[in-house]
């Protein structure tokens, strides 16, 4: 059971828009940024958002973050095939004094 | 470029131990908080332990006490001591720099993983 949680799988049809949801709590969320990040199949994690809604240098602005309260949520716009990946929020637990990771969100471009 | 690289990994037996190292070749690792993620096959991410600058270091509970972090600065690396392994622990272990300069444990550097079967 991860600390953080997101929808197990979401799906959208090329070019479209699709929202991927992160819920914490007040230990974590509610009072840390969160990170993105996507894992293309058989590959390492890479980061994709970090303090909320900052991308680091090379990711399109096709991705962004938000928050609000104990929620992150990640937008895909102009979605593409090479989109198809595993999105994974995370950010720091004060309770855990760790960092956590959501449960992982399938994403299926159809 | 490859600036993260684990080796280490193997099979093993329950109860035995091994040792994963993580060579930088673009960070200076002692001036770097340094992790490992472990990934159970078919499964998310989790966060196994940490070294951060000095001797602070986080581990997960269901690893407390059986896996040692540490770091060799005139190697540049760092390693991850698994000891008492269990079939639990099975998993591609991933090390991963954190971005010391921003907010909320950014894992910014990531290895290619280096897989931990343990099985009899």
């Amino acid at each position: 059971q991860s600390v953080l949680t997101q929808p197990p799988s979401v799906s959208a049809a090329p070019g479209q828009k699709v929202t991927i949801s992160c819920s914490g709590g007040s230990s974590n969320i509610g009072n840390n940024y969160v990170t993105w990040y996507q894992q293309l199949p058989g590959t390492a994690p890479k980061l994709l958002i970090y303090e909320n809604n900052k991308r680091p240098s090379g990711i399109p602005d096709r991705f962004s973050g938000s928050k609000s309260g104990t929620s992150g949520t990640l937008a895909i716009t102009g979605l593409q095939t090479g989109d198809e990946a595993d999105y994974y929020c995370g950010t720091w637990d004060s309770s855990l004094n760790g960092g956590v990771f959501g449960g992982g969100t399938k994403l299926t471009v159809l | 470029e490859v600036q993260l690289v684990e080796s280490g990994g193997g099979l093993i037996q329950p109860g035995g131990s091994l040792r994963l190292s993580c060579a930088s070749s673009a960070f200076i690792v002692s001036s770097n908080y340094m992790g490992w993620v472990r990934q159970a096959p078919g499964k998310g991410l989790e966060w196994v332990s940490v070294i951060y600058r000095g001797t602070r270091t986080y581990y997960a509970d269901s690893v407390r006490g059986r896996f040692t972090i540490s770091r060799d600065n005139s190697k540049n690396t760092v390693f991850l001591q698994m000891n008492s392994l269990r079939a639990d622990d099975t998993a591609v272990y991933y090390c991963a720099r954190i971005d010391p300069d921003r907010s909320g444990h950014v894992a910014d550097y990531w290895g290619q993983g280096t897989l931990v079967s343990v099985s009899s």
